[in-house]
C-alpha cells in the first residue's frame, strides 16, 4: 500500500509563500505524486501532479527531486483562502494503491 | 455544468437499516469511487469502478455494496452490516479505465448519520 508522510500541520500569513513538503521512501517507478486541497465540509479538489522535476500551474508548483523520495508543493502569495487541509498521494497506475488520503497537512493561513 | 452530484447532503437513519446513497456524473468518465471520511481523518477507498458492469473493492469494502449498471452512475448502499456507518461519504470519478493517476473530480458529499 503506498505511503506517503507529510507534517499534520503548518501556519503562515498572507502574501508569503508556503512550502509543504511529503515524503514517499518507498516510491514505485510507476507513480505519480498527486496533490489535493480539501476545505471542510466538501471533496477535495486536484491541484497538481507530477512525476519528477518540477512542474507548474496556475495555482501551484511541485518540486519532485531525483530520486523522487519526496516532493514539495509550492503555494504562492497565500490568501486566507488558501486555509485548508492538503493531501499528497502516490497514484499508482493500473490499480488502486495510493488511493487513500492520509490525514494530510492542515495549512492555516494568518492575516 | 458538468460534474458530480450527490444525494441527499444529509441522511439520517436509524441502526439496522440499509441505505442507498446516490452518485451521478455527468462528464463522460469511465471511473468512479466511493471514499469515507471520519472526522479529523483522511479518505479511505470503499469501492471502485473502472468501467461499467465492474467494480474492485477498496480498502474498507467490508458492509459495503456498490453497482455500475450506468456509466453516469455508481449508487453505494451502506448495509446494517457495516459497524460505524456514521461518516462524511464522498464519490469521484476520473477519465480513463487503464490507468488510475488521472485527476480525481469529487462530489460535494452526503453526511450520513446513523442512531
Amino acid at each position: 500500500l503506498a505511503k506517503t508522510t507529510q507534517p499534520i500541520s503548518m501556519d503562515s500569513y498572507e502574501g508569503q509563500e508556503v512550502n509543504i513538503t511529503c515524503s514517499h521512501n518507498n516510491i514505485a517507478t510507476n507513480d505519480y505524486i498527486t496533490w489535493y486541497q480539501q476545505f471542510p465540509s466538501q471533496g477535495p479538489r486536484f491541484i497538481i501532479q507530477g512525476y519528477k522535476t518540477k512542474v507548474t500551474n496556475e495555482v501551484a508548483s511541485l518540486f519532485i527531486p531525483a530520486d523522487r523520495k519526496s516532493s514539495t508543493l509550492s503555494l504562492p502569495r497565500v490568501s486566507l483562502s488558501d486555509t485548508a487541509v492538503y493531501y499528497c498521494l502516490e497514484q499508482r497506475g493500473g490499480g488502486a494503491d495510493g488511493l487513500t488520503f492520509g490525514k494530510g497537512t492542515h495549512l492555516i493561513i494568518q492575516p | 455544468d458538468g460534474g458530480i452530484t450527490q444525494s441527499p447532503k444529509y441522511l439520517f437513519r436509524k441502526e439496522g437499516q440499509n441505505v442507498t446513497l446516490s452518485c451521478e456524473q455527468n462528464l463522460n468518465h469511465d471511473a468512479m469511487y466511493w471514499y469515507r471520511q471520519d472526522p479529523g481523518q483522511g479518505l479511505r477507498l470503499i469501492y471502485y469502478s473502472q468501467i461499467v458492469n465492474d467494480f474492485q473493492k477498496g480498502d474498507i469494502a467490508e458492509g459495503y455494496s456498490v453497482s455500475r449498471e450506468k456509466k453516469e452512475s455508481f449508487p453505494l448502499t451502506v448495509t446494517s452490516a457495516q459497524k460505524n456507518p456514521t461518516a462524511f461519504y464522498l464519490c469521484a470519478s476520473s477519465r480513463g479505465a487503464a490507468g488510475l493517476t488521472y485527476e480525481q473530480y469529487f462530489g460535494p458529499g452526503t453526511r450520513l448519520t446513523v442512531t
